[in-house]
């Protein structure tokens, strides 16, 4: 069993739609880390958050310790938000764990 | 501007060639590590380095090996000895260990 799942793998949007994309973890984290990775390959952070809730423009990501659980949340799509997300978690024994990704396309 | 970069994009292996992957980053950051990335599957830690010359063993080091000379510069080299070298290596780095990370544009390996 991987240490972090993310849902959907694969997601379709229409330009304008809000999308969410879901992540849970097994691990104690120190901090939860959301990704995105775009087809040239490079990654750029997004988030990094240990409680509550983060907004960057269009972008909102929440975390539920309890539940062990977060969401990234994209209001308002764009096809330029067309890329994979990726949900990581940084440990207390100091060790990254990745989720598999998911990989958004949005269509105008 | 500060980054992290990463050459070639592209690189061939031979049988039984050892081939090295550039990283270099001028952020200041302590901590540099290298990734592996493989179709379906979650980043996988290779090796991991907090401070110059001083560097660790990620998940899959086998066949692979780093120096950490220069705190800027962290080099990858694929041995012959990893069977299976083909795929998408990242290069990280964070102010300290395990800290918000920073990527570089990474490195595809293919076997000729």
């Amino acid at each position: 069993k991987n240490e972090v799942e993310q849902s959907p793998q694969n997601l379709t949007a229409q330009e304008g739609e809000f999308i969410t994309i879901n992540c849970s973890y097994s691990v104690g984290i120190s901090a939860l880390h959301w990704l995105q990775q775009h087809p040239g390959g490079g990654i750029v952070s997004l988030f990094m958050l240990s409680s509550g809730k983060k907004k960057h423009g269009r972008l909102i990501a929440t975390i539920n310790i309890q539940e062990k659980h977060s969401s990234l949340h994209i209001t308002a799509s764009h096809p330029r938000d067309s890329a994979v997300y990726i949900c990581a978690v940084s440990n207390t024994g100091n060790q990254f764990y990745f989720g598999t990704g998911t990989s958004l396309t949005v269509i105008p | 501007d500060g980054g992290i970069t990463q050459s070639p994009k592209y690189l061939f292996r031979k049988e039984g060639q050892n081939v090295t992957l550039s990283c270099e980053q001028n952020l200041n950051h302590d901590a540099m590590y290298w990734y592996r990335q493989d179709p379906g599957q979650g980043l996988r830690l290779i090796y991991y380095s907090q401070i110059v010359n001083d560097f660790q063993k990620g998940d899959i080091a086998e066949g692979y090996s780093v120096s950490r000379e220069k705190k800027e510069s962290f080099p990858l080299t694929v041995t012959s000895a990893q069977k299976n070298p083909t795929a998408f290596y990242l290069c990280a780095s964070s102010l300290s260990l395990f800290e918000k990370l920073f990527f570089g544009s990474g490195t595809q390996l293919s076997v000729l």
